[in-house]
């Protein structure tokens, strides 16, 4: 089975930090990426990638950046924690072309006090 | 902006019968369709995909897409109580490099 591993299940950081959410995943799949999932809400797109050192923009790319220097590896950025990033944060990962849906990772509950 | 749509519930059924969850979705493109399941205090966990109208069957799931009525449904058959969850419908426009857009979900509940 893809296995899809973020390195924190529970953060707390202070507002103004900078915040890094580690992603890594064990299938050589190509496609990466991060969402939020807030109550009332649901999933939002943050950022995704298809391949190392691309990045696109998703719905609410406002606040973070992402870094893919290897293709295991895909890393959330706040670079600089506000409270209203307090939030659920899920890595997800997939192999290209025709959909196969996504493997979620367990996710990081990200609290910025 | 594309949009999925779902009734957040809760929906409540009895052990045993057929649950029947809904979605719409905005972007005609639009040519994969998922559903995920997400236990309170975990992440979303693929159970379903379709690409083509017409129903599709795994287990006692089933799912359905009617691409001209914009409309993908997730039938389960002989419902447990382990099936209460919330349930994501998402969507892609294609190609798996794009994001999916998630609806919000809806919250089923299974009676014993």
């Amino acid at each position: 089975d893809v296995k899809v591993t973020q390195s924190s299940r529970y953060l707390v950081k202070r507002t103004g930090e900078k915040v890094f959410l580690e992603c890594v995943q064990d299938m050589d799949h190509e496609n990466m990426f991060w969402y939020r999932q807030d109550p009332g809400l649901g999933l939002r797109l943050i950022y995704f990638s298809y391949d190392v050192k691309m990045k696109e923009k998703g719905d609410i790319p406002e606040g973070y950046s992402v870094s893919r220097e290897k293709k295991e590896r895909f890393s959330l950025i706040l670079e600089s924690a506000s409270t209203n990033q307090t939030s659920m944060y899920l890595c997800a990962s997939s192999p290209p072309g025709t959909d196969y849906g996504y493997t979620f990772g367990s996710g990081t509950r990200l609290t910025v006090v | 902006q594309k949009e999925v749509e779902q009734n957040s519930g809760p929906l409540s059924v009895p052990e045993g019968a057929i649950a029947s969850l809904n979605c719409t979705y905005s972007d005609r493109g639009s040519q994969s369709f998922f559903w995920y399941r997400q236990y309170s205090g975990k992440s979303p966990e693929l159970i379903m995909f379709i690409y083509s109208n017409g129903d599709k069957e795994d287990g006692r799931f089933t799912a359905q897409l009617n691409k001209a009525s914009q409309y993908v449904s997730l039938l389960i058959r002989d419902s447990q109580p382990s099936d209460s969850a919330t349930y994501l419908c998402a969507v892609s426009v294609g190609g798996g490099a794009d994001g999916l857009t998630f609806g919000k979900g809806t919250h089923l509940i299974i009676q014993p």
